[in-house]
């Protein structure tokens, strides 16, 4: 039930297209639901973050999608560029689990993002 | 601002030998911190969350006498790899938060760049 599934595995793009990336979650309770991205070597790096109080939240290119009442939320990265490739993971965590559960985040499974030029 | 560092970037040891990994935040105070584990083209897997002035919480299957988690200050969190193997090479990250930004970023956790280790 802690599971976060995410896909595609990995995603190619030509520049200036639209890159989508999805997630999945089961535990009702996950309340906070950032994305990060990762290059190689470096350790991740939040992008966008949304709370299930609102369905979407633009920041720049990139948007989140989030559809409560179907546990999925997804990334929208417009005019993708090839500074964008990298590997993106969707997380969800809960603040209302309290304890020692308090913050922690799973992670899903990653997605290697390549655009082309 | 909030800025996380780990030392070393990167290390190499001997089969047997202790490895100590520091993660500190640079700009901001961490009453928490938390340390994960990557294998190469994986997600990031939690180890541990470690509070300052506590014992840290290990995670299912992670051996706490193998990684020794101290959270002595409010800026330093330190990951020793006791009796390293080389199944234990591996990429470790550390993450914080800014207990004085939760209010309004929630629980926003700002990552360390990492630590390869690599175990001959």
């Amino acid at each position: 039930q802690q599971q976060v599934k995410q896909s595609p595995q990995s995603l190619i793009v030509q520049k200036g297209g639209i890159s989508i990336i999805n997630c999945a979650y089961e535990n009702t309770a996950f309340d906070y639901f950032p994305w990060y991205q990762q290059f190689p070597g470096k350790g991740p790096a939040l992008l966008i973050a949304i709370r299930p109080d609102v369905s979407e939240k633009k920041e720049g290119r990139f948007t989140i999608s989030f559809n409560k009442s179907a546990k999925q939320f997804s990334l929208h990265i417009m005019d993708s560029q090839p500074g964008d490739s990298a590997t993106y993971f969707c997380a969800a965590s809960s603040v209302k689990a309290g304890g020692t559960s308090y913050g922690k985040l799973t992670f899903g499974q990653g997605t290697i993002l390549t655009v082309h030029p | 601002g909030a800025v996380v560092s780990q030392h070393p970037s990167w290390v190499i040891c001997k089969s047997g030998t202790s490895v100590k990994i520091e993660c500190r935040s640079l700009d901001f105070q961490a009453t928490t911190m938390f340390w994960y584990r990557q294998f190469p083209k994986q997600s990031l897997m939690l180890m541990a969350t470690s509070n300052e002035g506590s014992k840290a919480t290990y995670e299912q299957g992670v051996e706490k006498d193998k990684f020794l988690i101290n959270h002595a200050s409010l800026t330093l969190s330190t990951l020793t790899v006791t009796s390293a193997h080389p199944e234990d090479s591996s990429f470790y990250i550390c993450s914080a938060r800014d207990w004085t930004r939760e209010r309004t970023t929630y629980n926003e956790q700002f990552f360390g760049p990492g630590t390869r280790l690599t175990v001959l």
